[in-house]
């Protein structure tokens, strides 16, 4: 399994604003996946990370919005750009150790007014 | 378009009962992965299923797999209070920037006294 933890765990936005979320991992991961859960919604893949390249965005998102960072294979970040309130959601990092499972951090919970 | 679809959405069940959550898929897909969400938290791993008619159990919850109907099923017998939580079903594709997860509806289930 993988301890994962993100920063912070939670936030109030003003719209127009833009908010970086951090994802630590305990150990070297070549993939990780960050993940939108909107109210009472199930989790959207947002886009890919891995060490070395560019991210990989899922239909739908665009990195000018949600620009990702993955300096090293143990850290990712996401910044949600210019806020408005429909991005009010929970942030989610996860990362696929075994190609068996994903394992998920904590979230972050982002409330934009 | 890979589709993942649970249902009931949602459920009330009494203790003590028996119930089983549908998730269907459109994809061929040989693995199955089932998690549960408790309010305000992340996403926790219940099974990871392999293989046309796995069947995994674990306490009062037993998931199945039939890779042929694309439907994986997960049994609750006996309900507890305890098993309230959100229940979500998915399932991976490899693409070229690595495996990625889609996640069904979810089945948001109470238990009731």
């Amino acid at each position: 399994s993988a301890v994962i933890s993100q920063k912070p765990s939670r936030d109030i936005c003003q719209r127009g604003t833009s908010l970086t979320i951090q994802c630590q991992v305990d150990s070297q991961v070549t993939m990780m996946f960050w993940y939108r859960q909107q109210p009472g919604q199930s989790l959207t893949l947002i886009a890919t990370a891995n060490q070395g390249s560019e991210a990989t965005y899922e239909s739908g998102f665009v990195i000018d919005k949600f620009p990702i960072s993955r300096p090293n294979l143990t850290f990712s970040t996401l910044t949600v750009s210019n806020m408005s309130p429909e991005d009010s959601s929970i942030y989610l990092c996860s990362v696929d150790l075994s190609a068996l499972t994903q394992y998920f951090g904590p979230g972050t919970r982002l409330l934009v007014l | 378009e890979l589709k993942v679809e649970q249902n009931p959405l949602f459920l009330s069940m009494q203790e003590g009962k028996n119930y089983t959550i549908y998730c269907n898929y459109s994809t061929t897909s040989d693995r199955l992965y089932w998690y549960r969400q408790d309010p305000g938290k992340s996403l926790e791993s219940l099974f990871v299923l392999l293989s046309n008619g796995a069947v995994k159990q674990e306490g009062r919850l037993m998931a199945s797999l039939d890779t042929k109907a694309r439907l994986s099923t997960l049994h609750i017998t006996a309900a507890v209070h305890d098993l309230s939580a959100t229940y979500f079903c998915a399932v991976d594709r490899w693409v070229n920037t690595g495996n990625q997860f889609y996640f069904g509806t979810g089945t948001s289930l109470t238990v009731i006294p």
